[in-house]
């Protein structure tokens, strides 16, 4: 069946860190990709967003790219932040209207 | 302003009690969803509606119960409330169709808590 696995579950970076995040995902349909941020007492906001059209997207920083034949997608900053901390997830949408979220990855950057 | 409004945003309960949580998007989707996060399951998937019908249900009991009288409204009432109900519960749209379509955005969340 359709899945996403997101494996790091705690990054801890100093400030102008290099942030990768990595997640891998099955699935039979062309999928679409999204990164998701959420912040303390708010709900996941969408960050980025990549279908198998355009292989990659940029949104405040961050970059998020795929790789169909690793089945994997990955979200990148070059200089993390403070105000970056924050929970983010992968997600993985297959078609009727079916979601799948890895776990998160929660990212605290120390300044 | 909050174009996805969930109502409370904190709900303390008693064991055994009935709640209803509300939620009414304002970006003229045709699906919404409800989600469960709690520290053991990050981000769960409860239900999804489209067009004001059930489109999928993964919650086990049948102690949750979605209900959409309008369009843009999915309320999600859970009766007989237990200490492990305890959770955030975030309410969700997306467009079925359209330039924007297949995109999931949350509302912030009520966060319940039952003694």
């Amino acid at each position: 069946g359709d899945s996403v696995t997101q494996k790091q579950g705690q990054v801890t970076l100093s400030e102008d860190d290099f942030l990768f995040i990595n997640c891998t995902y099955s699935t039979t349909t062309y999928p679409t990709l999204f990164w998701y941020v959420q912040y303390p007492g708010q709900g996941p906001q969408l960050l980025l967003k990549v279908t198998t059209a355009n292989n990659k997207g940029i949104s405040r920083g961050f970059e998020a790219t795929y790789d169909k034949g690793t089945t994997s997608f990955h979200l990148q900053k070059a200089s993390v932040q403070e105000s970056d901390s924050a929970v983010y997830f992968c997600a993985l949408y297959t078609g009727y209207q079916n979601f799948y979220f890895g776990k998160g990855t929660s990212l605290t950057v120390i300044p | 302003d909050p174009k996805i409004i969930q109502k409370p945003k904190y709900l303390v309960a008693v064991t055994g009690s009935e709640k209803i949580l509300i939620c009414e998007q304002y970006l003229g989707h045709n699906a919404m969803y409800w989600y469960r996060q709690s520290a053991k399951k990050p981000l769960e998937f409860m239900f999804s509606y489209s067009y004001q019908k059930l489109m999928d249900n993964q919650t086990a009991s049948s102690r949750f119960q979605p209900q959409s009288s309008k369009k843009n409204h999915l309320d999600l009432q859970i009766t007989a409330l237990k200490p492990d109900d305890s959770a955030t519960y975030f309410c969700a749209s997306s467009q079925v169709g359209g330039l924007s379509q297949n995109t999931l955005y949350f509302g912030a969340g009520t966060r319940l808590s039952v003694l």
